[in-house]
């Protein structure tokens, strides 16, 4: 199972916008709406952001949004703030009891 | 509040063999499916393995399987990870993490497996 494609990098200034883009294939977020969105600041643990394309978890700002078109799912950061300064990751489902990630992006506010 | 504690990491020479733990709180342990993902430094996270909640399944990456083996003690509430023949490449932070249908939703703090002579 290969991992899904992510651009290494991002950035935006406080209050602006930033797109994350993760491309997989008609086996994995092509065929579910099972992807999920995670945020890792330095030396911590994961954090869910989204979960099941673009539904949010309790606590996570509505500035965070997902959405899917075909085989490439999106991450959006709206209204940037230095806090969202970390790496993000998505992951699916793949079949089979299976799972695969994203290689991951990191996210700089400028 | 869940809680996921990993213990059991350390240094192990190439070939060798460890056993990670995680012990869960905060939540109804046998209800949950679990899962454990690995980092390696300066690395993307990496799905690794999963069970469900009577150990009637598990699934595991390519890059594990046949040296790895999941299993979880309900009455413990402790998610285990048995990691046989390692490899300098298997070094990495292992997170234990709760199932949400189709993903993660609750990550432990990670233990370091380092694999070096």
């Amino acid at each position: 199972q290969s991992a899904l494609t992510q651009p290494p990098s991002a950035s935006g200034s406080p209050g602006q916008s930033v797109t994350i883009s993760c491309t997989g294939t008609s086996s994995d977020v092509g065929a579910y709406n099972f992807v999920f969105w995670y945020q890792q600041h330095p030396a911590k643990a994961p954090k869910l952001m989204i979960y099941e394309v673009s539904q949010r978890p309790s606590g996570v700002p509505d500035r965070f949004s997902g959405s899917k078109s075909g085989n490439t799912a999106s991450l959006t950061v709206s209204g940037l703030q230095a806090e969202d300064e970390a790496d993000y990751y998505c992951s699916s489902y793949a079949g089979n009891n299976n799972y695969v990630f994203g290689t991951g992006t990191k996210v700089t506010v400028l | 509040e869940v809680q996921l504690v990993e213990s059991g990491g350390g240094l192990v020479q190439p070939g060798g063999s460890l056993r990670l733990s995680c012990a869960a709180s905060g939540f109804t342990f046998n209800s949950h499916w679990m899962h454990w993902v690995r980092q390696a430094p300066g690395e993307g996270l990496v799905w690794v393995s999963l069970i469900n909640t009577d150990e009637s399944i598990t699934t595991y990456a390519g890059s594990v399987k046949g040296r790895f083996t999941i299993s979880r003690d309900n009455a413990k509430n402790t998610l285990y990870l048995r990691m046989n023949s390692l490899r300098a490449e298997d070094t990495a932070v292992y997170y234990c993490a709760r199932h949400l249908v189709g993903g993660i939703d609750y990550w432990g703090q990670g233990a370091l497996v380092t694999v070096s002579s």
